[in-house]
């Protein structure tokens, strides 16, 4: 355990669907970041949260919006996605953003299909 | 734009012998990262390297930062099983600090 949980861990939705991901970390940390992980793809940086506020959007489409409630938890909203957006959506949190070490904990993933 | 740079992308080899994965990137960095991730499971942090010449190991990992070459290896010596995984390397910049580029992951398979 990494003490990053991500629930669902599967996930099936049509085009037309909306759903949410949820992130929670357990680790007093200040900063949690949104991935995604697609085949064949370096993993991409989506979101980066630093104090529960937005610091990189790194051009995403609207279509996935973020929400940060507190430094503890992190909602990935989806609706209207493409079947390209399937992937391994990895959440992860730090210390803080540009810390002295910036290690990332990672969640095991929520495994999007899109149909 | 940094770019991160793997190879080998796919590396089988045996149990016993030694191997290197290599993590090119393409602009200053003051910090990088080794992860490893195995199958259907999150990634891992293995090492963080913050200085030219730094190096560390743990068990059979020792990976090592040349920032002049903009280098880093993962060395793996004497191969067990357990070792089979996917590692990738991240890189932060002084201007990105915190958001991290990955490479695309070096995947690896030890076999008996």
């Amino acid at each position: 355990e990494t003490g990053v949980t991500q629930t669902p861990r599967h996930l099936v939705m049509g085009m037309t669907n909306k759903k949410s991901l949820k992130c929670e970390q357990h680790l007093g940390h200040n900063a949690m970041y949104w991935y995604k992980q697609s085949a064949k793809k370096p993993l991409e940086l989506m979101f980066v949260y630093n104090f529960k506020e937005q610091t990189e959007n790194n051009s995403v489409p609207s279509r996935f919006s973020p929400e940060c409630p507190n430094s503890s938890h992190l909602f990935l909203h989806l609706h209207t996605l493409q079947p390209e957006d399937s992937a391994l959506y990895l959440c992860a949190s730090s210390q803080d953003v540009g810390g002295t070490k910036n290690i990332q904990y990672f969640g095991a993933g929520t495994r999007l299909s899109v149909l | 734009e940094l770019k991160v740079e793997q190879n080998p992308l796919f590396l089988s080899m045996q149990e016993g012998k030694n191997y290197t994965i290599y993590c090119n990137y393409s602009t200053t960095s003051d910090r990088l990262y080794w992860y490893r991730q195995d199958p259907g499971k999150s990634l891992e942090s293995l090492f963080v390297l913050l200085s030219n010449g730094a190096v560390k190991q743990e068990g059979r990992l020792m990976a090592s930062l040349d920032t002049k070459a903009r280098l880093s290896t993962l060395h793996i010596t004497a191969a067990v099983h357990d070792l089979s995984a996917t590692y990738f390397c991240a890189v932060d910049t002084p201007t990105n600090a915190g958001k991290s580029t990955f490479g695309d992951g070096t995947t690896l398979t030890v076999k008996p």
